[in-house]
């Protein structure tokens, strides 16, 4: 079945530097791919999403990439801020349906 | 405009009560969802909703039934609750653009989670 894998499962970083996050989706047809923020105790929250006619997105210091042929796609923060601290998970839209896969998570950590 | 809500927001249950977590959207959106989260496991769907009057099984619907009588609302219920169902269930809802023959997906929003406890 459809299957999205999410590396690593955990990150830290010095405040102030990159973080990447990176996602492979096993369905050749998916062609969205959102990306969620979860703070603890709290809701997942959109913070930025591709398509897959789009190779790149950018939304200030947050950036997603999708390579189709490989099946992968990577979220990328630059300059890193305490408040980027957080679970961010990836998803893949299914086939034919309205539902996603979504990946295991990665929890990120910024270390001030 | 409150997007998407659940109650309740904590729940104990005993092994073999029943329970019924309500979500509710007000944002007229088509598609609605349950997701559990636990540990290192992400977010798993239960079941889906595409309009009123019809549901579908997710990912792991073993255990639950859902019912969708009105649009705004999606109800997700444990008719015997087991510790394996102690989790924190989130509902989310979604809409798509017309695209012809073409399916466009577009975002899902979340409602804050139901924490439930099964002892």
């Amino acid at each position: 079945g459809e299957n999205v894998e999410q590396h690593p499962s955990t990150l830290s970083v010095q405040e102030g530097d990159s973080a990447v996050i990176k996602c492979t989706y096993s369905d050749s047809a998916s062609n969205y791919f959102p990306w969620y923020k979860q703070e603890l105790g709290k809701r997942p929250q959109l913070i930025i999403d591709i398509r897959s006619n789009v190779g790149e997105k950018k939304d200030q210091r947050i950036a997603v990439t999708l390579n189709k042929t490989a099946k992968h796609f990577s979220l990328h923060i630059t300059e890193t801020q305490p408040e980027d601290s957080a679970v961010y998970f990836c998803a893949a839209s299914i086939r034919g349906t309205y539902k996603y896969i979504f990946g295991t998570g990665t929890r990120l950590k910024v270390l001030a | 405009n409150a997007g998407v809500t659940q109650t309740p927001k904590f729940r104990v249950l005993k092994t073999g009560q029943s329970m019924t977590l309500l979500c509710a959207q007000d944002m007229n959106h088509e598609y609605m969802y349950w997701y559990r989260q636990d540990p290192g496991m992400g977010l798993r769907l239960i079941h889906y909703s595409v309009g009123e009057g019809t549901t579908a099984k997710g990912e792991v619907p073993d255990g639950y039934n859902v019912s969708r009588l009105k649009k705004q609302n999606f109800l997700l219920g444990l008719e015997s609750a087991a510790p394996s169902q102690t989790s924190v269930y989130f509902c989310a809802s979604s809409f798509s653009l017309s695209g012809g023959a073409r399916l466009i997906q577009e975002t899902q929003y979340f409602g804050p989670g139901t924490r439930l406890l099964v002892l």
